[in-house]
């Protein structure tokens, strides 16, 4: 079983629709990010976390929104869903050495269309 | 703002030849640089990392870093087909938050 697993996997949904992806991990790491990759564009940070009580934008936060509901869930959603918005969107998880290692662990990705 | 930019590619080498990928970055005193890989369909995982200038070598895999002139490289040595895949430059950019900054990747193609 995957460590960092993320829910649907794949979603088709509507301009206008409120969409959540969901992120749970194993790993036992407090730190958990969002980001999402376009083609050309490569990984940009949404949202990130570092404890259940810390939220903060990343660099394109506007249209999202996340939820820190445990150490172990993290959700993204999108209130009204536009068509920019349809991406390859990852999670991933750090622990506390990510200062020295730099490692990021991802989930295997939720493909976003939004039509 | 913060920037780290590389060459989207393709980088098309030969099987057994040696493949340099590049990355530049905007912040003189960032400290620490790391080179993830992502196979198509997959999800990016961490292959080297690099904090001082210099070479830093790990298998058939050499990071070089100069600071001075900003800019961060992989050399893969002894190209295998299996190395095809999209490499991304990432940086922790001094009082950045402790978060990494991607790059939009560089495509490799190792060719039989």
């Amino acid at each position: 079983d995957a460590d960092v697993t993320q829910t649907p996997r794949n979603r088709i949904t509507k301009t206008g629709k409120r969409i959540m992806l969901e992120c749970s991990q194993t790993k036992g790491h407090d730190r958990m990010y969002w980001y999402r990759q376009d083609p050309g564009l490569g990984l940009r940070l949404i949202y990130y976390s570092f404890d259940v009580k810390d939220i903060n934008k990343g660099e394109i936060s506007d249209g999202y929104s996340v939820s820190r509901q445990a150490q172990a869930k993290f959700s993204l959603s999108l209130e009204s869903a536009i068509p920019n918005q349809t991406a390859l969107y990852f999670c991933a998880t750090s622990d506390q050495g990510f200062a020295n290692t730099g490692e990021l662990f991802f989930g295997e990705g939720s493909r976003l269309t939004v039509l | 703002q913060k920037e780290v930019e590389q060459n989207s590619g393709p980088l098309s080498v030969p099987e057994g030849a040696i493949a340099s990928l590049n990355c530049t970055y905007s912040d003189r005193v960032s400290q620490s640089f790391f080179w993830y890989r992502q196979y198509s369909g997959k999800s990016p995982e961490l292959i080297m990392s690099i904090y001082s200038n210099g070479d830093k070598e790990d298998g058939r895999f050499t990071a070089q870093l100069n600071k001075a002139s900003q800019y961060v490289s992989l050399l893969i040595r002894d190209s295998q087909p299996s190395d095809s895949a999209t490499y991304l430059c990432a940086v922790n950019f001094a009082g950045g938050g402790n978060k990494l900054t991607f790059g939009t990747g560089t495509q490799l193609k190792v060719e039989l």
